[in-house]
């Protein structure tokens, strides 16, 4: 099993530009989540997905979109990238409010 | 909103010293995760309790869910170098909002070799 897949792992952005970020999961789990990771802030939550068809906000939703395209995939949007958003994006996926499991990582930076 | 408290924020240890960081919390948890991560991967689950006084090991690291449920420790004994890392605490309540797992800031480690 390859467990919580996210694509791309690098990303540069102009201010303006806009892009998707990719998430998957092969563990059958119900419930995914969006986190970023910041300098000396640790992981905050940006949204999740409890189960297929439904979202929720996190501590920081503002500037971002999300969907949860199935029960494998969680893409998170941004529609019009600020440097604000230059971070870590991690994704994690669980089942039944149990320990999450943390996809690698996609390193973005806005100019 | 929750808030967890991780201590210390960093630490350099003389390989082959045992390490102690903590978690306290205003709130009560259900239970409580410890995390590490490596440079530039994502988080990797070290030990879960599940239960207030709760002490369980893993390998070199030894983890207690405090009996107030509102801190946790993870000690690790006998540091090497590949204990370089991030650790984070987190504590989680289920049965309630799916998004109710809240993060530590972290306590970097570095081991002198």
């Amino acid at each position: 099993n390859a467990g919580v897949t996210q694509t791309p792992k690098f990303q540069v952005l102009k201010t303006g530009q806009s892009m998707t970020l990719q998430c998957a999961q092969d563990m059958n789990h119900n419930s995914m989540y969006w986190y970023r990771q910041d300098p000396g802030m640790g992981l905050r939550l940006i949204y999740y997905s409890a189960s297929e068809g439904t979202t929720d906000k996190g501590e920081v939703p503002n500037g971002y979109n999300v969907s949860r395209l199935n029960k494998r995939e969680f893409s998170l949007r941004l529609e019009s990238a600020a440097p604000s958003q230059t971070s870590v994006y991690f994704c994690a996926s669980n089942t039944g409010g149990l320990e999450q499991y943390f996809g690698p990582g996609t390193r973005l930076t806005v100019t | 909103g929750q808030q967890l408290n991780q201590s210390p924020q960093s630490m350099f240890i003389q390989e082959g010293e045992d390490v102690s960081m903590n978690c306290t919390s205003s709130s009560i948890f259900n239970t409580w995760l410890w995390y590490k991560q490596d440079p530039g991967e994502g988080p990797v689950l070290l030990i879960a309790l599940y239960k207030a006084g709760e002490l369980t090991s893993n390998g070199r690291l030894t983890a207690q869910f405090g009996i107030t449920r509102k801190d946790s420790f993870l000690n690790i004994s006998a540091s090497i170098p590949s204990d370089v890392g991030i650790y984070f605490c987190a504590g989680l309540n289920y049965g309630g909002s799916q998004g109710n797992l809240i993060f530590g800031k972290g306590t970097k480690l570095s081991v002198k070799p």
